[in-house]
């Protein structure tokens, strides 16, 4: 399994960014994904997450209407789409895979990361 | 949303030491709960989930217990390679949250 990340960068307060996760070595389609991010220097902060099947979406509260997540899964690809961004985004950006069996049990896979810095 | 606090927040250790990280949740959560570690620059690593089954792979000298809203993380004899930060996660309800984390340094 691989999970690799991309489209982090610099971008102003109010800018827009598009983070990728380009996902191999398993069957993409079908599987639960999630965005989970760490500003410097501190905890997790689980962001998005994506069904498989009926590609349903759920989202951290305080990022409802400024964050879209996405799949195509005929590119593998698993998608971030940010927007009016702040300061207080400013963080490393993971892509995971979801644990599923009989329940959701977690992520077992998980990227390097991508950085995002938000900054005038 | 649930709220997950851990600790203590920081544990000095040595090696051959057991250690034991606690999780409380606000609210009842079942057993729907996973550990991590994490080392510095990397993404975590799943150890526990369903607050006591070890993941695949992961050394047995790691266990995990509790249902409801508490629950703990041991490690029975520390090796240097588990000095990092470990976090525990709840699966119960979305939107998920993650606790603070412990970080563990050695002695």
């Amino acid at each position: 399994v691989q999970l690799l990340e991309s489209g982090g960068g610099f971008v102003q307060p109010g800018g827009s960014l598009r983070l990728s996760c380009a996902a191999s070595g398993f069957t993409f389609s079908t599987n639960y994904m999630t965005w989970v991010r760490q500003a410097p220097g501190k905890g997790l902060e689980w962001v998005s997450a994506i069904g498989g099947g009926n590609s349903a979406t759920y989202y951290a509260d305080s990022l409802k209407g400024r964050f879209t997540i996405s799949r195509d899964n005929s590119k593998n690809t698993l998608y971030l789409q940010m927007n009016s961004l702040r300061a207080e985004d400013t963080a490393v950006y993971y892509c995971a895979k979801g644990f599923i069996t009989n329940a959701y049990y977690g992520e077992d896979y998980w990227g390097q990361g991508t950085l995002v810095t938000v900054s005038s | 949303d649930i709220q997950l606090t851990q600790s203590p927040s920081f544990l000095s250790a040595s090696i051959g030491d057991r250690v034991t990280i606690t999780c409380r949740a606000s609210q009842d959560i079942s057993s729907y709960l996973a550990w991590y570690q994490q080392k510095s620059g990397k993404g975590p690593n799943l150890l526990i989930y369903g607050a006591s089954t070890l993941h695949s792979g992961v050394p047995s000298r790691f266990s995990g217990s509790g249902s409801g809203t508490e629950f703990t993380l041991t490690i029975s004899s520390l090796q240097p390679e588990d000095f990092a930060t470990y976090y525990c996660q709840q699966l119960n309800r979305y939107p998920i949250t993650f606790g603070q984390g412990t970080r563990l340094d050695i002695k």
